[in-house]
């Protein structure tokens, strides 16, 4: 089946601190894997995406880079802001169209000055 | 530039009330969806649908009902409220042949009592 496994939080760090979230994931087809952001009280917000192995997708400075080998998506951020903390969603579809997304449990990231 | 509005943002029901949720896009968006977020859980697919006048059950469609009123339009109902139907609700719309890239609302969150 489908599913995303990623890293249990809270996380909490400091600001310019370098931030990692794992994510892993277990998909039957070949899927596009995203990150989503929420920020407290608002909805999810698409923060980046890659639709194939190898691919970087990027925004904010935060990057992740799709891993088929590793079936991996990690996070990644080289200097946290307090602006940053919220809760971040990794997400797999393997559908086009009327698709559903596949997330994992969430990471919440509080970043103190 | 409203995207996805929902309403209420808060609502608080007696086991056994009924209540329907309202959400409307004014993306253009063919694809609808309802999610339900619990701690530790992630998000969960109630119902979807793939285009005005389909509606189709996802992972936790018991204890709900939808109507896709129209493009803009997408319902959801409560017709007997549990203490389990107690979460954060969020609708969702996507552009046609994007795979992934929801649009959400902010959320409804909902207490049963």
């Amino acid at each position: 089946g489908n599913s995303v496994t990623q890293m249990e939080g809270p996380v909490t760090l400091s600001e310019e601190a370098f931030l990692t979230i794992n994510c892993t994931y277990t998909a039957t087809g070949y899927p596009s894997l995203f990150w989503y952001v929420q920020y407290p009280g608002e909805g999810l917000q698409l923060l980046l995406k890659a639709t194939k192995a190898d691919d970087k997708g990027s925004n904010k400075g935060f990057e992740a880079t799709y891993r088929k080998e590793t079936t991996s998506f990690h996070l990644e951020k080289g200097s946290v802001q307090v602006s940053d903390s919220a809760v971040y969603f990794c997400a797999l579809s393997v559908q086009t169209g009327a698709n559903n997304l596949f997330f994992g449990t969430g990471t919440r990231l509080t970043v103190i000055p | 530039n409203a995207g996805v509005t929902q309403t209420p943002k808060f609502q608080v029901l007696k086991t056994g009330q009924s209540m329907t949720l309202q959400c409307a896009q004014d993306m253009n968006h063919n694809s609808m969806y309802w999610y339900r977020q619990d701690p530790g859980m992630g998000l969960r697919l109630i119902y979807y649908s793939a285009s005005e006048g389909t509606t189709d059950k996802g992972e936790v469609p018991n204890g709900y009902n939808v109507s896709r009123l129209n493009k803009r339009e997408f319902s959801l109902r409560l017709e007997s409220a549990a203490p389990s139907q107690t979460s954060v609700y969020f609708c969702a719309s996507i552009r046609q042949g994007i795979t992934g890239e929801l649009f959400f609302g902010e959320g409804s969150r909902l207490t049963v009592l």
